[in-house]
């Protein structure tokens, strides 16, 4: 059954340095989404993108966040410069069109020391 | 601005009950509610999809119902199994997600 894969599962990294979260979305999907969920928090939505822009972002999506489709396949999240409180599980989904089915990634553990 | 609720916040059941779980958000001018089972650190499962035109749900031992001028729906699991155990999120929106906090459900033997 085709699923959205994520890497890595986990990713420690020093405040202030550059992280990027990738993804592969199943291959016939069109839409794209990161969120993300703080321990013991809500999940948040964070940014959408569809035919290689952003279709809507959130207020947590700050210039320190980017995404890109570098190819056909991966779709990738960058935080610029990691700060404490970006620490949270970042999920991954895609969608064939933006009302159908979400489905999710099994998440990056993103640990900021 | 869109407000999941999931009450209760957590459910202890014997094996073999039947169980409600609760969902209620504050705009009934959605499009898709949809039920997520999530386990101990990882990630989210997709279990029913409900579109804003249909009422209800159903797969295997699962159903989904959707009431949108009350801004309410529940999710209904038949005979629990251990298995079940997990935390179970409810979300909506049209492109976008808005979840709850989710039900953390436990299924003792």
């Amino acid at each position: 059954e085709p699923e959205v894969t994520q890497t890595p599962s986990h990713q420690v990294t020093q405040m202030g340095q550059e992280v990027i979260l990738r993804c592969v979305p199943i291959s016939n999907h069109l839409y794209f989404y990161w969120y993300r969920q703080i321990l013991g928090q809500k999940v948040e939505f964070l940014v959408s993108f569809y035919n290689n822009e952003i279709s809507e972002k959130s207020e947590i999506f700050d210039d320190q966040f980017s995404v890109e489709r570098p190819d056909g396949s991966n779709f990738t999240l960058k935080i610029r410069s990691t700060k404490l409180e970006d620490s949270a599980m970042y999920f991954c989904a895609s969608s064939v069109f933006e009302n159908t089915e979400a489905f999710f990634g099994q998440g990056t553990r993103l640990t900021v020391v | 601005k869109q407000e999941v609720t999931q009450i209760p916040a957590a459910l202890s059941v014997p094996e073999g009950e039947n169980l409600v779980l609760n969902c209620s958000f504050t705009d009934s001018a959605i499009y898709n509610l949809q039920w997520f089972r999530q386990d101990p650190g990882k990630g989210l499962t997709s279990l029913l999809l409900i579109q804003s035109s249909q009422r209800e749900q159903t797969s295997g031992r699962l159903n989904a119902s959707l009431d949108k001028s009350s801004g309410r729906s529940t999710l209904y699991i038949a005979a629990s199994q251990p298995g079940d155990s997990a935390t179970y999120l409810c979300a909506v929106g049209y492109s976008t997600l808005t979840f709850g906090k989710g039900t953390m459900l436990l299924v003792s033997p």
